[in-house]
């Protein structure tokens, strides 16, 4: 089962412009990290931001996370062409065991256009 | 090139088959992490093996099995094929049991049963 929800699923913005994604989830996590998924190739991960965090930056990206609401944004700020992808959150839930696993959530479909 | 390699990238095959996907990690990871990622159920997480041994368990069929072999590579079987089966396998490898750094997913294996 997904542990993530994002939304929207699908977006579609000109280049140039801002793109944010949500996310929630459900139970208490050690991290959550952004992947981005090219068109059926292997997922990439993006960033990570541990549970103690509010904000983090990567080069035009922007993640936030609200443990009290259980959610995420990632913020893709200037999106290029090349940004066209699906992005995926995967939390590292607490209680999982000796092993960590990530569980992912049901991915936003972004699109930018020319 | 992730460093994840997986072997072979497309696969077809009838039901009732059994086939073998192989996956080795990026030097010096040694957690292998399998994934099965479908239209209807996105990606879900399958099994987990850290040094040789299973850390953690997903929702693996009982008509598929994985092992991690001495030298790290993992092979995750198939067997008694259904339609339902078709989708992308992933293996993705972190350096210990956590998830700290993220994961490196290779390309993927994209299964079609016919």
């Amino acid at each position: 089962s997904q542990q993530g929800e994002e939304d929207p699923q699908a977006l579609s913005i000109q280049e140039g412009e801002n793109a944010t994604m949500n996310c929630s989830y459900k139970t208490s996590i050690n991290n959550l990290q952004w992947y981005r998924q090219n068109s059926g190739r292997g997922l990439v991960h993006l960033i990570l931001i541990r549970s103690n965090e509010r904000e983090k930056h990567s080069g035009r990206l922007r993640v936030t996370l609200d443990t009290s609401k259980k959610s995420s944004s990632l913020l893709i700020t200037a999106s290029r062409a090349a940004d066209t992808a699906s992005y995926f959150c995967a939390t590292d839930g607490i209680n999982t065991g000796t092993a960590s696993k990530l569980t992912f959530g049901t991915g936003t479909r972004l699109q930018v256009t020319l | 090139d992730s460093g994840v390699t997986q072997t072979p990238k497309h696969l077809i095959t009838a039901t009732g088959q059994r086939v073998t996907l192989r996956c080795s990690p990026r030097s010096g990871d040694l957690s292998v992490y399998w994934y099965q990622q479908s239209l209807d159920q996105g990606l879900q997480f399958l099994i987990q093996y850290y040094n040789g041994e299973e850390r953690a368990k997903g929702n693996i069929l009982e008509r598929f099995s994985a092992q991690q072999f001495p030298d790290l590579h993992s092979e995750l079987n198939l067997s008694s094929l259904e339609l339902g089966d078709s989708a992308l396998y992933f293996c993705a490898s972190s350096v210990g049991t956590g998830s700290f750094n993220g994961y490196t997913f290779g390309s993927g294996t994209r299964l079609t049963v016919v």
